[in-house]
């Protein structure tokens, strides 16, 4: 059973606060890292899909490297937005394990106004 | 804009009941796959399918069984429902023109057995 540890499991932050979380993974046979924000009510939605160790991707305020020699990922909020409330959720994939996605078990952001 | 479509956002039902999930893509996906969300758990794989008629069991087959007839269709059966079922279940979908395109999920159905 792979291990795919987030952290930390919860966080409360100010609007205008800038934040980030961790997603740890083997690091052995790596072959994608996925991020996805899920709202409340809503259907978990794409972030990044990152398989290069060192990549760094953007959409708006929200950023995420990758790290796959040591296993981890970190994805930052730059200026929390009481909309980007959300459980944030990495999924990695094996390579070698019919590719399927093995889910953490997210971090759950509140964003105060 | 592309679509997952759940057939239903809540469901009750009582133990010992078959149950039919129905989960419907518009984006001619040829992978699908049906998630299980249990609080204090992550997303755990049941089964997944890459081609219509073709099946493949996730991390947690026990109790479940898969339909894939069309394309567009992926159908979660749990043959005789208990209360561990409980849970809420997704549905996703992705483009198999490489293994780690992203995921498109459908909205989720909040399973009760009582």
């Amino acid at each position: 059973i792979l291990n795919v540890e987030q952290s930390p499991q919860s966080l409360h932050v100010q609007e205008g606060d800038s934040t980030n979380f961790t997603c740890s993974f083997p690091s052995s046979n790596f072959y994608a890292l996925h991020w996805y924000r899920w709202e409340t009510a809503k259907s978990p939605e794409a972030l990044f899909v990152m398989t290069l160790n060192g990549d760094e991707k953007k959409k708006g305020r929200i950023s995420a490297t990758l790290n796959t020699k040591e296993g981890y990922s970190y994805l930052y909020i730059k200026g929390s937005q009481p909309e980007d409330s959300a459980t944030y959720l990495c999924a990695f994939i094996r390579r070698g394990s019919n590719y399927k996605l093995t889910f953490g078990k997210g971090t759950l952001l509140t964003v105060n106004p | 804009d592309v679509k997952v479509t759940q057939s239903s956002r809540y469901l009750v039902k009582r133990t010992g009941e078959k149950v039919f999930l129905e989960c419907v893509q518009d984006m001619d996906h040829e992978n699908m796959f049906w998630y299980r969300q249990d609080p204090g758990l992550g997303l755990r794989l049941i089964y997944f399918s890459y081609d219509v008629k073709m099946k493949e069991k996730g991390d947690i087959p026990e109790g479940y069984s898969v339909s894939r007839e069309k394309k567009e269709r992926f159908s979660l059966i749990l043959e005789s429902a208990s209360t561990n079922q409980t849970s809420m279940y997704l549905c996703a979908s992705s483009t198999s023109t490489d293994w780690y395109e992203k995921l498109f999920f459908g909205s989720g159905t909040q399973l009760s057995v009582l």
